[in-house]
């Protein structure tokens, strides 16, 4: 299965700031996938990232609040944009390998804002 | 109603102990099915696919019923190593992946 490298792994943020996380995949990967994960809470898919297109974003997540790049197979941003402490949470990046391999997560990014 | 819904538990169990969750499903037209395990303060990791036939890794079973949109996983032998949240894990349209809120498993000494 790929190899996800996530970075930073915990910030701790001004509200009002943004912060862009990254996520590197040590191959070509077709989608990512970015997830939160709020406190005692399960995932729930912020959005879907392709090479080469506008990423998809689920119902009451927008771009304008996390804006979305992937510039090529390998590699993906994800931007917390104008943070309050309700974005307080954890960020995960994903990766498919279908339903054999099952899906990868990055360690996660842990992120404060206060 | 969600799509996919587990007791969140917590179980707490005895080491050596047999252990069963159980998780629902919404969406008939789901095609994949997994569990994952998180520990704490980390990212889920796959512990294992469901198939339809229902499959066996080591201690863990792992059984899907379609009619009745039921997925279920067996630990025998509980280990104190796996105390974890236990996600289960449906694929939606466009292999979207439907989280589970999450069992949490305690294995007592």
């Amino acid at each position: 299965s790929a190899v996800i490298s996530q970075k930073p792994s915990r910030d701790i943020c001004q509200r009002g700031t943004s912060l862009t996380i990254q996520c590197q995949v040590d191959s070509q990967v077709t989608m990512m996938f970015w997830y939160r994960q709020q406190p005692g809470q399960s995932l729930t898919l912020i959005a879907t990232a392709n090479q080469g297109s506008e990423a998809t974003y689920e119902s009451g997540f927008v771009i304008d609040k996390f804006p979305i790049s992937r510039p090529n197979l390998t590699f993906s941003t994800l931007t917390v944009s104008n943070m309050s402490p309700e974005d307080s949470s954890i960020y995960l990046c994903s990766v498919g390998g279908g339903p054999l391999y099952g899906y990868t997560f990055g360690s996660g990014t842990r992120l404060t804002v206060v | 109603r969600k799509e996919v819904e587990q007791d969140p538990g917590p179980f707490n169990v005895p080491e050596g102990a047999t252990v069963a969750f159980n998780c629902t499903y919404s969406n008939s037209a789901s095609q994949s099915f997994f569990w994952y395990r998180q520990d704490c303060r980390k990212e889920p990791k796959l512990l294992m696919s469901v198939y339809s036939s229902g499959n066996e890794d080591g201690r863990f079973t792992a059984q899907l019923n379609r009619a009745s949109q039921y997925i279920s996983l067996l630990i025998r032998d509980s280990k104190l190593s796996d105390s974890a949240t236990y996600l289960c894990v449906v694929t939606g349209a466009t292999n979207k992946l439907i989280f589970g809120t999450g069992t949490l498993l305690a294995v007592q000494p």
